[in-house]
């Protein structure tokens, strides 16, 4: 079974803090993506990566920053943590473009 | 640009009723339709894959259908343990497109 492990389920930090959100996969995945969930909107695509030092923005990438050096690890970095940064921040993998996305279980994420 | 809406947004049922979620898109060039479960507090959860208009999948009391506009998650004599949100995504362009969710409550 494809595993996808994010680093803490549950983070609390200050504002303006740099967070760092850990995110790895042990299915030689290609793709990697990084979501935020909050009720009422849904899944928002942050940030996805198709490759090793790859990148590319989604639809809400305004305040975050990501860091991919291997395959198998996606890091989600907030610059300078702000309190409607508090979420739900889920990552997942994929492998073929027509499969599906491998999720973890997500850190939920509080901002003071 | 590719678009996913599920309803209703929120389903009560009698253990034992039964009943279906809808997905409705539109998508250029579909290459693949999830079903995704998600418990509160926890990630999203694979169902199914659907390819292609006609197919079907099934898993217990689940069953996946798909025409060209639209996939059903058909809930047969659903249990008090099937309660969760239910996802649907298309894959169109590179990247996937989320429904926001039907969330199904299931009373004993």
């Amino acid at each position: 079974d494809v595993k996808v492990t994010q680093s803490s389920r549950y983070l609390v930090k200050r504002t303006g803090e740099k967070v760092f959100l850990e995110c790895v996969q042990d299915m030689d995945h290609e793709n990697m993506f990084w979501y935020r969930q909050d009720p009422g909107l849904g899944l928002r695509l942050i940030y996805f990566s198709y490759d090793v030092k790859m990148k590319e923005k989604g639809d809400i990438p305004e305040g975050y920053s990501v860091s991919r050096e291997k395959k198998e690890r996606f890091s989600l970095i907030l610059e300078s943590a702000s309190t409607n940064q508090t979420s739900m921040y889920l990552c997942a993998s994929s492998g073929e473009r027509n499969q599906p996305q491998h999720f973890g279980d997500g850190t939920r994420l509080s901002i003071l | 640009e590719d678009q996913v809406t599920q309803s209703p947004e929120a389903l009560r049922l009698q253990e034992g009723e039964s009943s279906s979620l809808n997905c409705s898109y539109t998508v250029s060039g579909l290459r693949g339709l999830f079903w995704y479960r998600q418990d509160p507090g926890k990630g999203p959860e694979f169902l199914f894959t659907l390819y292609s208009a006609g197919e079907e999948k099934e898993k217990e009391r689940l069953k996946a259908t798909l025409t060209k506009k639209e996939s059903f998650l058909h809930i047969t004599a659903p249990k008090p343990e099937d309660s969760a949100t239910y996802l649907c995504a298309v894959q169109g362009s590179y990247i996937p497109t989320f429904g926001r969710g039907t969330s199904l409550i299931v009373h004993p």
